[in-house]
């Protein structure tokens, strides 16, 4: 019945590491975002695919690569993993804009490099 | 430079009390939402204002949009418990169809 899924809730590494993030939904949207929530609960949008297509990449470092395998899919890749990058990352999705703009969220990675 | 700029920073009441949050923003929008995040979960959507609407009512929610001020308040009535959670803006700055842009957020406390 989750609209929005992503695995793992949880994820602790090592720095330097190459870990993943999936994202799953299943309202039939078309467009599917990666945000970053950082200590402060500042929430920042990386990413926007609309139909498997790049829209949005806000200044994300190269270490991060989504990919979308289909409309319901989009994971999130990140290499070298540094200190910085811990945080809350945030799967969301929609229907394209001009239609409904809600974005439904999923439940949250909390990403933990030490 | 950050769209939404919420204050108060964060906001204590007593159940049963009105809450009111607000919302300011730099650059044209086409619409602006309100978003709920209870502690260590995703966010909810709550309620959405388009430009030409100057008020919007969802149950005890009530927001309001100044577009000449760029600003946008909720409010919430009748304060519950269950309310306690971080309320976020967030406008779809420049009228960009792709991107929401957040404000900080207010962190409510409702005390039973």
């Amino acid at each position: 019945d989750t609209a929005v899924s992503q695995t793992p809730k949880y994820l602790v590494t090592q720095m330097g590491n190459d870990k993943s993030i999936k994202c799953e939904q299943n309202l039939g949207h078309d467009t599917m975002y990666w945000y970053k929530q950082d200590s402060k609960k500042f929430l920042k949008i990386m990413f926007s695919y609309n139909n498997k297509e790049l829209i949005i990449n806000e200044t994300v470092p190269n270490r991060f690569s989504p990919k979308s395998p289909d409309k319901a899919h989009l994971n999130l890749h990140i290499n070298s993993l540094e200190l910085g990058d811990s945080a809350v990352y945030f799967c969301a999705s929609s229907y394209p804009a001009g239609i409904k703009e809600t974005q439904y969220f999923g439940p949250g990675t909390r990403l933990l490099v030490l | 430079s950050q769209q939404g700029e919420e204050d108060p920073q964060a906001l204590s009441i007593q159940e049963g009390e009105n809450a009111t949050m607000n919302c300011s923003y730099k650059t044209s929008i086409n619409n602006l939402q309100w978003y709920r995040q209870n502690s260590g979960r995703g966010l909810v959507h709550l309620i959405l204002i388009r430009s030409n609407e100057r008020e919007k009512h969802s149950g005890r929610l009530r927001v309001t949009l100044d577009t000449s001020k760029k600003s946008s308040s909720l409010l919430i009535t009748a304060s519950r418990a269950a309310d306690t959670a971080s309320y976020f803006c967030a406008t779809d700055e420049g009228g960009s169809n792709y991107k929401l842009t957040f404000g900080k957020g207010t962190l409510l406390t409702v005390n039973p």
